[in-house]
């Protein structure tokens, strides 16, 4: 089963930033947090990951909280191509386990 | 593009067959991991596959094998078709077995049990 708790479905304003939160209450101090989404049947596409720290990149921002029991992935102007199914996945490198993932459909 | 290839795209056949899918992974990649994903399910992990050797396995049928080769490339395998079988069959590749690298997946095939 997976480790995440997950909305199964959100809205999101073209332009305006897409938050997604995760809840991870049970995640253990070697498993890092990973986001992936997944548009329609192509394969799941990596978006970011981080251990504990607040980490960036050219697609999104990942927050984790403090005590590492949620997150939330940030794409800061979200476009009609944001939409997609997100997934966020507590693991290690051998051990993703997917669920349901949040549903994120971006409207004009 | 996420740099890993699989073929063939889409495979239609029928119960009792066997079909084998084949994936490439992104250049410097050691690990190959096989996921299916059915219409009624989420993505399940198959398999894994570091440097030609089994790494872990998740929920693989029996009917199911894979290998992956000298040149890191991988096939699944999978024999006695039945019409469950059918689903989209994912396969990611990643640089470093255990050290946190994310995977990266490739376009998949699609497998039709008629």
């Amino acid at each position: 089963d997976a480790k995440t708790t997950q909305p199964p479905s959100m809205d999101c304003a073209e332009g305006r930033a897409a938050n997604l939160p995760c809840n991870h209450s049970t995640i253990s101090g070697n498993e890092y947090v990973y986001w992936y989404r997944q548009i329609h049947s192509q394969g799941p596409q990596y978006i970011i990951h981080g251990l504990k720290n607040n980490e960036t990149n050219e697609m999104a921002s990942l927050i984790i909280t403090e005590d590492r029991k949620s997150s939330t992935l940030i794409l800061p102007h979200a476009t009609l191509r944001d939409t997609a199914v997100y997934y966020c996945i507590v693991g290690r490198d051998n051990d993703m386990r997917f669920g349901a993932g949040t549903r994120l459909t971006v409207k004009p | 593009d996420s740099g890993v290839t699989q073929t063939p795209k889409h495979l239609i056949t029928a119960t009792g067959q066997r079909v084998t899918l084949r994936c490439s992974p992104r250049s410097g990649d050691l690990s190959v991991y096989w996921y299916q994903q059915s219409l009624d399910q989420g993505l399940q992990f198959l398999i894994q596959y570091y440097n030609g050797e089994e790494r872990a396995k998740g929920n693989i049928l029996e009917r199911f094998s894979a290998q992956q080769f000298p040149d890191l490339h991988s096939e699944l395998n999978l024999s006695s078709l039945e019409l469950g079988d059918s689903a989209l069959y994912f396969c990611a590749s990643s640089g470093h077995g255990g050290l946190n690298q994310p995977q990266h997946f490739g376009d998949g095939t699609r497998l039709s049990i008629l």
